[in-house]
């Protein structure tokens, strides 16, 4: 069985720069959900994506965007970086509604 | 949407001691985990626990969903124990699996 996991582990970026982060699914789950940990806190839930469809979403702004893809890896895109962006970003799956949820290592995203 | 509270915020033990960490929920919740964050950021999934007991080695939670608390139990705590943990979970009749986290517990485990 092959966990959750990210790319890429580290990553920095200008203010006003565009990014796209990486996740791959565990085996045989459909769900991915993103979330932002900025330092010091617990993680925020930014969205989900259940079947190639974004199913949920957190408190974050349209520059936050995702897809998912029919292998159910998916992507998380962040337009116009801001500095407030810096953050570590984790991807979690889970095989549906109500089920435990696994989470890969985490993207760490500084912008400068 | 769900508050979660975690408490304490920070505990520093000795090795060997033992300890008990809790989480609060504002809501009634229809899964909870805990999860242990590494130095390294991973959450690394401890217990997916709704109600009743679970025990894994030295770890041990219980969750009373009638009450709205979860604790973790930590027994004979040793210096990779250290970290941050997490509480999470949704509230009931979401449409979707948002986990809501508390602010954590910061463990430090001295040799």
């Amino acid at each position: 069985e092959t966990g959750v996991t990210q790319s890429p582990t580290h990553l920095i970026k200008t203010r006003g720069q565009q990014v796209t982060l990486r996740c791959s699914s565990q085996s045989g789950h459909n769900t991915v959900s993103w979330y932002q940990q900025a330092l010091g806190q617990g993680p925020q839930f930014i969205f989900q994506y259940y079947r190639e469809e974004e199913n949920g979403r957190g408190n974050f702004p349209p520059r936050f965007s995702g897809l998912q893809f029919p292998n159910y890896s998916s992507e998380l895109n962040v337009n116009a970086l801001e500095l407030d962006d810096s953050a570590l970003y984790l991807c979690a799956s889970s095989g549906g509604r109500n089920t435990e949820a696994f989470f890969g290592q985490g993207t760490r995203l500084t912008v400068v | 949407g769900i508050q979660v509270e975690q408490s304490p915020p920070d505990l520093i033990l000795q090795e060997g001691a033992n300890s008990t960490l809790r989480c609060n929920f504002s809501d009634s919740v229809n899964n909870l985990q805990w999860f242990h964050q590494n130095p390294w950021g991973q959450l690394i999934n401890l217990f997916y626990i709704p109600s009743g007991t679970k025990q894994n080695g030295r770890l041990s939670a219980t969750t009373v969903a009638t009450e709205r608390y979860s604790l973790l139990y930590i027994s004979s705590s040793q210096t990779t124990d250290s970290g941050v943990y997490f509480c999470a979970g949704p509230g009931a009749g979401t449409g979707f699996q948002k986990l809501v986290f508390g602010t954590g517990t910061r463990l430090l485990v001295s040799p």
